[in-house]
């Protein structure tokens, strides 16, 4: 079946510790993007790419790297730099012309213990 | 700078009700996008709004785009417990090409039998 695939569900993070959220899709979608949300809150844009080997900051990417070798893969690495990181990371993928539907993978819970 | 308002931020309403959710947003925007959101769940993809004058409907839900006024709305007809969930409104600025999208705070809708 279709879809974006987030990998892991859940993952608790050491205070210092870099860690890589995976994101696949296989819509053959041409741009992916990164959210946050935090409890209560809305979604914010960390990073977002239109094509392979390129990608551009969003709102809050500080603290937050990523990479587009491939057009299915969009992975976020949260590095010890982002200083609040607990949250749910949303990836999400489109067609880029405009007023396609965006689709969200399943989340990643991440906590920092 | 696009920002984007949802009201009310929590509604609680018996089943059988109508009610109607609001999505202002304060510059020139042509698509809105509207989700759903189960607890500790990823978003659902409801209606996609690209033009002034433009309604759509599922089942209980329609949604509707005023892009002068810079208005959508969500209405409910007569709401099953099922339909309790958050619902988010979502803008991508005007002509933009990476089909970015600025988020409301999200309505937490609570039906009660």
């Amino acid at each position: 079946d279709g879809g974006i695939t987030q990998s892991p569900k859940y993952l608790f993070r050491k205070e210092g510790q870099n860690v890589t959220l995976s994101c696949e899709q296989n819509l053959n979608h041409d741009a992916m993007y990164w959210y946050r949300q935090d409890p209560g809150q809305g979604l914010r844009l960390i990073y977002y790419s239109q094509i392979v080997n390129d990608f551009q900051k969003g709102d809050i990417a500080e603290g937050y790297s990523v990479s587009r070798e491939k057009k299915e893969s969009f992975p976020l690495t949260v590095t010890s730099a982002q200083k609040n990181p607990t949250a749910f990371y949303l990836c999400a993928s489109t067609r880029l012309t405009s007023g396609n539907t965006i689709y969200f993978g399943e989340g990643s819970w991440l906590t920092v213990v | 700078e696009l920002k984007v308002e949802q009201n009310p931020l929590f509604l609680s309403m018996q089943e059988g009700k109508n009610y109607t959710i609001y999505c202002n947003y304060s510059t020139t925007s042509d698509r809105l996008y509207w989700y759903r959101q189960d607890p500790g769940k990823s978003l659902e993809s409801l209606f996609v709004l690209l033009s002034n004058g433009a309604v759509k409907q599922e089942g209980r839900l329609m949604a509707s785009l005023d892009t002068k006024a810079r208005l959508s709305t969500l209405h409910i007809t007569a709401a099953v417990h099922d339909l309790s969930a958050t619902y988010f409104c979502a803008v991508g600025p005007y002509g933009g090409a990476t089909n970015k999208l600025i988020f409301g705070t999200g309505t937490l809708l609570a039906v009660q039998p």
